[in-house]
């Protein structure tokens, strides 16, 4: 199992904070990295699948960013607001069929 | 909107019992997955099904799990004799292709007593 590095662990911002967190994974044999959002009692919901070096995506106030050669993704929220409060999981597939998950990156946004 | 569901949404059950996990997947969706989250750890992957037989599976998806899909809609994941170390909460997700994004259900979970 290739590991897939999130940090910081838990993050608690102010409302209207901006904020953003890392991902780190193997540059080698990669095929595409996602990004979920996990609200307690729910499910994962994508926010982003990006597969090229030098993506850059955005829905709303998210944005994320792609390195595949150093193996690093970058989450940004601007503007956190309180319901932009969950963990948020970043998942790399390098070949094969499994997404292979990191541990995650708790956000507390608080008003 | 379509979704993954998910049954039972909560199980308990003695250690060495038999369990199956229950999803239906998105209709048109050909690739379906199992994950698992035991508390406080990260979610790790089971197994991936796809055209109808295991296409990967991890070194946690020993010879006490199994999956089949058995009538073209249900994805079921049985667990043939539970240990405590099993109690975690169960993800179903499927996909429509191996490039795009994961639907998940809103998980199953297992306690073994």
């Amino acid at each position: 199992i290739l590991n897939v590095e999130q940090s910081p662990q838990s993050l608690h911002v102010q409302e209207g904070d901006s904020t953003n967190f890392t991902c780190s994974f193997p540059s080698s044999n990669f095929y595409a990295l996602h990004w979920y959002r996990w609200e307690t009692a729910k499910s994962p919901e994508a926010l982003f699948v990006m597969t090229l070096n030098g993506d850059e995506k955005k829905k709303g106030r998210i944005s994320a960013t792609l390195n595949t050669k150093e193996g690093y993704s970058y989450l940004y929220i601007k503007g956190s607001q309180p319901e932009d409060s969950a963990t948020y999981l970043c998942a790399f597939l390098f070949s094969g069929y499994a997404l292979n998950f990191g541990k995650g990156t708790s956000l507390l946004v608080t008003p | 909107e379509p979704e993954v569901t998910q049954t039972p949404s909560h199980q308990v059950t003695q250690m060495g019992q038999e369990v199956i996990l229950r999803c239906v997947p998105i209709s048109n969706h050909l690739y379906f997955y199992w994950y698992r989250q035991i508390l406080g750890q990260k979610v790790e992957f089971l197994v991936s099904f796809y055209n109808n037989e295991i296409s990967e599976k991890s070194e946690i998806f020993d010879d006490q799990f199994s999956v089949e899909r058995p009538d073209g809609s249900n994805f079921t994941l049985k667990i043939r004799s539970t240990k405590l170390e099993d109690s975690a909460m169960y993800f179903c997700a499927s996909r429509l292709d191996r490039s795009g994004e994961l639907f998940f259900g809103e998980g199953s979970r297992l306690t073994v007593l």
